[in-house]
Parts: structure tokens; C-alpha cells; sequence
């Protein structure tokens, strides 16, 4: 059972566009939603937060959009640029126990000159 | 944030064999750390929850006698893949939480059983 969902396993943008990354999510009791950035043979690496009270938390190019009542989050990057290209996981967080963080199955963005 | 250091970052061991993986939290004190795995191409898959002083949380399907968990001081968290088989290739990191937000990852480690 999938909870969280990023169902496009790939994106290309040209580098100077926008990249915009989507995930789905089932668990109503989900929190807190994360992105990280991932490179090969490392671990993620945390980006961008916003808790589930928001909609929309904005960082220097990245900027997560929260839709409570589509489940659905999208992180923005804009201007991408060729050191964006990478494995992008969006996770979140279950409000009660151990607030453990369940992860998407990532997206693999290349930014391309 | 918080700097997790995860020790070796490759290794490759003998079927039958047992290893070891190292987690630092270098500057945090963490009573709590999460061990992960991922196979190639697919998501973080949450392993066990490490609990300084006490027995690891498992999550479903994880067999604790295969993958012990020890969390003997606040910096140090250690999982030993035991009796290794070739199925259990795979990327693990270990994760530690600061306060109640965000998650800060060790550099995984890849291990290889043949």
C-alpha cells in the first residue's frame, strides 16, 4: 500500500525553466511533507517543509505547494539549473507514534543546458 | 543541521557472513534513529526505528533476528545484517531526527553479498 505517491519516475526541463515535481499522498493523518534531493550513492539530502496548516512555503527557487483537499503536494524550482538534476523524494509524516516519515519512490529530474 | 556520519559507505561480504553498519549523529545528541533501505530504483522503505537504551521498533515484514539494531549511546546506532544472503544487497542509511521536523541522512552505505 503505496501511501505516498510520485508517479512520474522522470522529468527533463531545460536548464532556465521551471521544474515542477508532483506527489500524492493517501493518509489523511499525514502532518508534516518533506522533499529531499538525492545523488547516487548518498543520502537524501532535506530541501523544503511545509506542515499540513499551510499551503504553500517558498525557499530561495523552491517553493512546495501544499492541496490538503487534492492530497496532493508539488515542489517548484525555478530557475532550474543543470546542479538540480537529481533524485527528488517527498515524504511525510505521520502525526502520532514515532513520526516515522514514509517516502515517495522518487522522481529523476534532469536539468538540461 | 545535524551532521549523521555512516561508516563504511561500501561494502562487500561472503554469503553467510555478517556486517555491520556504523551511524554517527556527530553533533546531536539523538535518542532516536531510523534505518532505512532502498533497492535500486525504488523508494526509502523504513526498516526500524532505533531507540538509545531500549529494543528497536520493526516494521512489518523486517525480521529482527536478521537485522539486529543496537543504540548503546546517543551518538551511536549500529545495524548487523546477519547471515547475509544475496537478497539483502542493498542500499541502507540511517537517518536521525532534530527536534520534530525534518530528518538529516547519513551517506548510506551499499552493501554487495556474493
Amino acid at each position: 500500500d503505496q501511501q505516498v505517491k510520485q508517479n512520474s519516475p522522470s522529468l527533463s526541463v531545460q536548464e532556465g525553466r521551471i521544474s515542477i515535481l508532483n506527489c500524492d499522498y493517501t493518509n489523511s493523518m499525514f502532518d508534516y511533507f518533506l522533499w529531499y534531493k538525492k545523488y547516487p550513492a548518498e543520502g537524501p539530502t532535506f530541501l523544503i517543509s511545509i506542515s499540513s496548516i499551510k499551503d504553500k512555503n517558498e525557499d530561495g527557487r523552491f517553493t512546495v505547494f501544499l492541496n490538503k483537499s487534492a492530497k496532493h503536494l508539488s515542489l517548484h524550482i525555478v530557475p532550474s539549473q543543470p546542479g538540480d538534476s537529481a533524485v527528488y523524494f517527498c515524504a511525510a509524516r505521520l502525526r502520532q507514534g514515532a513520526q516515522k516519515l514514509v517516502f515517495g519512490q522518487g522522481t529523476r529530474l534532469t536539468i538540461n543546458p | 543541521g545535524a551532521v549523521v556520519s555512516q561508516h563504511p559507505s561500501r561494502v562487500i561480504c561472503k554469503s553467510g557472513t555478517s556486517v555491520k553498519i556504523e551511524c554517527r549523529s556527530l553533533d546531536f545528541q539523538a535518542t532516536t534513529m531510523f534505518w532505512y533501505r532502498q533497492f535500486p530504483k525504488q523508494s526509502l522503505m523504513l526498516m526500524a526505528t532505533s531507540n538509545e537504551g531500549s529494543k528497536a521498533t520493526y516494521e512489518q515484514g523486517v525480521e529482527k533476528d536478521k537485522f539486529l539494531i543496537n543504540h548503546a549511546s546517543l551518538t551511536l546506532s549500529t545495524l548487523t545484517v546477519t547471515s547475509a544472503h544475496p537478497e539483502d544487497s542493498s542500499f541502507y542509511i540511517c537517518s536521525v531526527r532534530q527536534g520534530n521536523t525534518e530528518a538529516f541522512f547519513g551517506q548510506g552505505t551499499r552493501l554487495t553479498v556474493v
